[in-house]
C-alpha cells in the first residue's frame, strides 16, 4: 500500500519568515495530494491541494510543489503569522482499490507547526 | 453554510459498552469516510461508503461496523469498546465524481474516552 513520509515533525519559525513541510509518497497510482491543517481539537481543513498533472499551485500565502518523478511534494508558507501554528498534515490519495469513484487518503505523520511571535 | 456535523463532540463510555458516533452532511456529497485519530497521530481510515456501498479497510477491526440510512447521515457503532479503542474520530465527505470529486472535507471529530 502507500507510504508518506514527512519531515520534519516539529517546526519553529518567527512570525514573518517562511516555512516548508516536505513529503514523499512510494505509489505511483496516487494522483492528488492535499494538504491539511488541524488545529487542537478540530478535525483536519483542507488548504490546499495538487493534482500530479500540475507541477506548483499557489494560494496566496500558501504554495506546493510537486515532483511526480522523484514522489515528493512540499508546503510553502511565506509570511508566516501566529494564526498559522497548527499540526500540518500531508496526504497522497488514489482511487480506492474497493470502490472506483471513492479515493483513499494516505496521511503523513504530521508536522507541529509554532510560530513564534 | 454546507457542512459536515459529528455528534456528540465529546463521548464517554465503559469498557464493552455498545457506542454510536454520528456523522451528518449538509454537501449532498456521494462518498462518507470514518477515520480513527489516535493522540499525536495521523488519521487512519477505518472504511467508507460510496452511496449504500460499503468497504472495509482491511485492517479495520470487526469490533468497528457502519450504517449509512442515507446519503446525509453516516453511523459508526462500536460493539464493544476496548481502552485502546480511545481516540478521535473524524467523518469526512467527498463528492465522488465530477468537480471537486477529489477533495475530503472533514468535520470537527468526537473525542471518545473509555473508561
Amino acid at each position: 500500500g502507500e507510504n508518506v513520509e514527512q519531515h520534519p515533525s516539529t517546526l519553529s519559525v518567527q512570525e514573518g519568515d517562511s516555512a516548508v513541510i516536505k513529503c514523499t509518497y512510494s505509489d505511483s497510482a496516487s494522483n492528488y495530494f492535499p494538504w491539511y491543517k488541524q488545529e487542537l481539537g478540530k478535525g483536519p481543513q483542507l488548504i490546499i491541494d495538487i493534482r500530479s498533472n500540475v507541477g506548483e499551485k499557489k494560494d496566496q500565502r500558501i504554495a506546493v510543489t510537486l515532483n511526480k518523478t522523484a514522489k515528493h511534494f512540499s508546503l510553502h508558507i511565506t509570511e508566516t503569522q501566529p494564526e498559522d501554528s497548527a499540526v500540518y498534515f500531508c496526504a497522497a490519495s488514489r482511487r480506492a482499490r474497493s470502490s472506483g469513484s471513492a479515493r483513499q487518503l494516505t496521511f503523513g505523520s504530521g508536522t507541529q507547526l509554532t510560530v513564534l511571535p | 453554510d454546507a457542512m459536515v456535523i459529528q455528534n456528540p463532540r465529546y463521548q464517554v463510555t465503559q469498557f464493552g459498552k455498545p457506542v454510536t458516533l454520528s456523522c451528518s452532511q449538509t454537501l449532498n456529497h456521494n462518498v462518507m469516510y470514518w477515520y480513527q485519530q489516535k493522540s499525536s497521530q495521523a488519521p487512519k481510515l477505518l472504511f467508507h461508503y460510496y452511496d449504500k456501498d460499503f468497504n472495509n479497510e482491511a485492517d479495520t477491526p470487526d469490533n468497528f461496523q457502519s450504517r449509512r440510512p442515507n446519503t446525509s447521515f453516516c453511523f459508526l457503532d462500536i460493539r464493544s469498546p476496548g481502552l485502546g479503542d480511545a481516540a478521535m474520530y473524524l467523518c469526512a465527505t467527498s463528492r465522488g465524481v465530477g468537480q471537486g470529486a477529489y477533495e475530503q472535507y472533514f468535520g470537527p471529530g468526537t473525542r471518545l474516552t473509555v473508561t
